[in-house]
Order: C-alpha cells, then sequence, then structure tokens
C-alpha cells in the first residue's frame, strides 16, 4: 500500500524567510503524480503545486517550489519569502493512475503545521 | 472558489440519526471523491464514483454509502451515527487523467451528540 509520511507535526517560520517541509512516500510504482494542499483556518483544501513523477526538475510556483528526489522519494516543500498568510496546514499527497492499478485517488500524509510568525 | 459545492456547511445531529451529505462537482468533471477529516487528522479516502460507478473504496464504514446521479452530483449517506463520526466530511472532483489535481469543496462539518 502507498504510504506518505510527513515527519514534522509543526514548523515556524518568520516572516520574510524561508522554510521546507519535508515529505516522504513508499511505492513500487514507477509512474505517479505528487501534490501539496494547503489547509488554512478556514478548512478549505488549496492545491499549491504539483510535480510529475518522470520530470525530473522540480516545480515551481511563484514563492513556493519543490525538491522531488525520486530514487530518495523524497517530497519536500519549499516556501520561500513567508508570509502570514502563508499560515496553514500543509499536506502532501500522492497519487497513480488506475492504468498502474491505483484508483486515481490521493493519498495524504497528516500533514504539517506552518505557524509565520511576524 | 474551487467550483465544488458542499451542502450544508454544519450539521449536528444525535447519535443513532441518520443524515446525507451532499456533493456538486466542478462543471465537466466526471469523478468525485469523498474523504474524512477527522479532529487534527489527516484525509481518509472514503470513496469514489466515476460517472455513476463506484470506482474505488476506502476505509469506509458499512453505515456509510454514496452513490452518483445522472447529473453527477454525488450523496454520502450516514446512517446510525456514533460520536466518532464527528468530522469534516471534504468532497473533491476531478477530471478523468490522474496528473490532474482534486479540486475540493469546502466540506461540510457534521456533529454527533
Amino acid at each position: 500500500a502507498q504510504t506518505v509520511t510527513q515527519s514534522q507535526p509543526e514548523m515556524s517560520v518568520q516572516e520574510a524567510e524561508t522554510v521546507t517541509l519535508s515529505c516522504t512516500y513508499d511505492t513500487s510504482e514507477s509512474d505517479y503524480y505528487l501534490f501539496w494542499y494547503k489547509q488554512p483556518p478556514s478548512r478549505q483544501m488549496i492545491l499549491v503545486i504539483r510535480q510529475e513523477a518522470y520530470k525530473q526538475q522540480n516545480a515551481t510556483e511563484n514563492r513556493f517550489s519543490v525538491n522531488f528526489q525520486k530514487a530518495a522519494k523524497s517530497f519536500s516543500l519549499k516556501i520561500s519569502d513567508s508570509q502570514l498568510g502563508d499560515a496553514a496546514m500543509y499536506f502532501c499527497a500522492y497519487r497513480i493512475p488506475l492504468t498502474q492499478g491505483g484508483s486515481e485517488k490521493l493519498v495524504f500524509g497528516k500533514g504539517t503545521k506552518l505557524t509565520v510568525n511576524p | 472558489d474551487s467550483g465544488v459545492t458542499q451542502t450544508p456547511k454544519h450539521l449536528i445531529t444525535a447519535t443513532g440519526q441518520r443524515v446525507t451529505l451532499r456533493c456538486s462537482p466542478r462543471s465537466g468533471d466526471l469523478s468525485v471523491y469523498w474523504y474524512q477529516q477527522s479532529l487534527d487528522q489527516g484525509l481518509q479516502f472514503l470513496i469514489q464514483y466515476y460517472n455513476g460507478e463506484e470506482r474505488a473504496k476506502g476505509n469506509i464504514l458499512e453505515r456509510f454509502s454514496a452513490q452518483q446521479f445522472p447529473d453527477l452530483h454525488s450523496e454520502l449517506n450516514l446512517s446510525s451515527l456514533e460520536l466518532g463520526d464527528s468530522a469534516l466530511y471534504f468532497c473533491a472532483s476531478s477530471v478523468t487523467v490522474y496528473n490532474s489535481p482534486l479540486h475540493f469543496g469546502n466540506g461540510t462539518r457534521l456533529t454527533v451528540t
């Protein structure tokens, strides 16, 4: 079974600084997708960034970027120039296609609570 | 706005009762997923429907059931409710390709007293 592990239950960062959230996953598949979702206090689930496993280039979305290490099964999220609005729970998620025996569902980690200090 | 609509936003009911949660997916999305998020927990996959058919089942209790209708909206039925069923229930939808993300509704907060 696929599992996603986020080893940092909580992290904090000073406003304008950079923080990295860790995520590892377990899979025997070669083709899959990885996502980071943000859940602010409003509890809405917001897509932050996604990465295709067959792409070596790390995905970037404005201040958010990932460090994808396929061999190590690691998928960390870096937030640069942290803002107060970045404070949220961050979930790492993994998805495999139906063609490879998956159900296309997302498997989530337990999340990392990020606090941004002014 | 994700385009996924969930109703109601909040639901308070007593143990032993039955409730129905409703979800309207984004226009054009054929897949609907239901997730449960208990307090301070991650999201647990319950069930997925694709174009009216059940596609995958996760850790869904026998007391829970779901369906997707011809207009693609979905309902999650929770019966014989227990205190432990109190949670945030999310519906998400996506197009049928795996590299597309899931778009989540705002969730239904269920409180069982």
